[in-house]
């Protein structure tokens, strides 16, 4: 299996500020993922980030509030922009070496 | 696309009990099928998935069935424990590169000693 780590693991921010969450992959992969899991929900997912080409976004996410970054074929950044409340959530960063998708720990968010 | 729902959304078991978690799909052409354990404060965990050209697969006390014709699939937990106590997620997908998970919406299990 994958060994998936993220930081911070958790953080409190206050609204309008951003917050860069890394993911780092035990192993080269061409697609990582990132989904947002609002409290007591599913997953959802935010957008595909391969590597060397910008990342895909699913319906009702953006690259102005959701930037991404995936440098290289075992890290991806996540920024959640100009926070609100309303972007309190745990992300989660995950990968698929070959057809097994696997999943980082998240990073729990709350924005006061 | 894909829609996948899960029922129960909480399902309350004693020790020793079995638990199922029953999942329907909508999408004929889906063709994998993962479980995924989320304890709480932790990420997804994959405990078990089986692909359409079976119809069962064991792995100690986790056993999951998958119906084709009726697009529903299901996770058969026996002898329950406590550390059974998790929410479980379904989910399914065409399984190639670029057709992501579809999950449902989880299951709270909780496991009473």
């Amino acid at each position: 299996s994958a060994v998936i780590s993220q930081k911070p693991s958790r953080d409190i921010c206050q609204r309008g500020t951003s917050l860069t969450i890394q993911c780092q992959v035990d192993s080269q992969v061409t697609m990582m993922f990132w989904y947002r899991q609002q409290p007591g929900q599913s997953l959802t997912l935010i957008a595909t980030a391969n590597q060397g080409s910008e990342a895909t976004y699913e319906s009702g996410f953006v690259i102005d509030k959701f930037p991404i970054s995936r440098p290289n074929l075992t890290f991806s950044t996540l920024t959640v922009s100009n926070m609100s409340p309303e972007d309190s959530s745990i992300y989660l960063c995950s990968d698929l070496p070959g057809n097994t998708q696997y999943f980082g720990p998240g990073t729990r968010l709350t924005v006061l | 696309g894909e829609n996948v729902e899960q029922h129960p959304s909480t399902l309350s078991v004693q020790e020793g009990d079995s638990a199922v978690i029953k999942c329907t799909y909508s999408d004929s052409a889906s063709n994998y099928f993962p479980w995924y354990k989320q304890e709480l404060g932790k990420g997804p965990q994959l405990i078990i998935d089986i692909r359409s050209n079976v119809g069962e697969k064991k792995d100690q006390r986790i056993a999951v069935t998958l119906n084709k014709t009726a697009k529903h699939f299901s996770l058969h937990i026996t002898e329950t424990q406590p550390e059974d106590s998790a929410v479980y997620f379904c989910a399914a997908t065409k399984g190639n590169a670029g057709n992501m998970l579809t999950f449902g919406g989880g299951t709270r299990l909780m496991v009473k000693p």
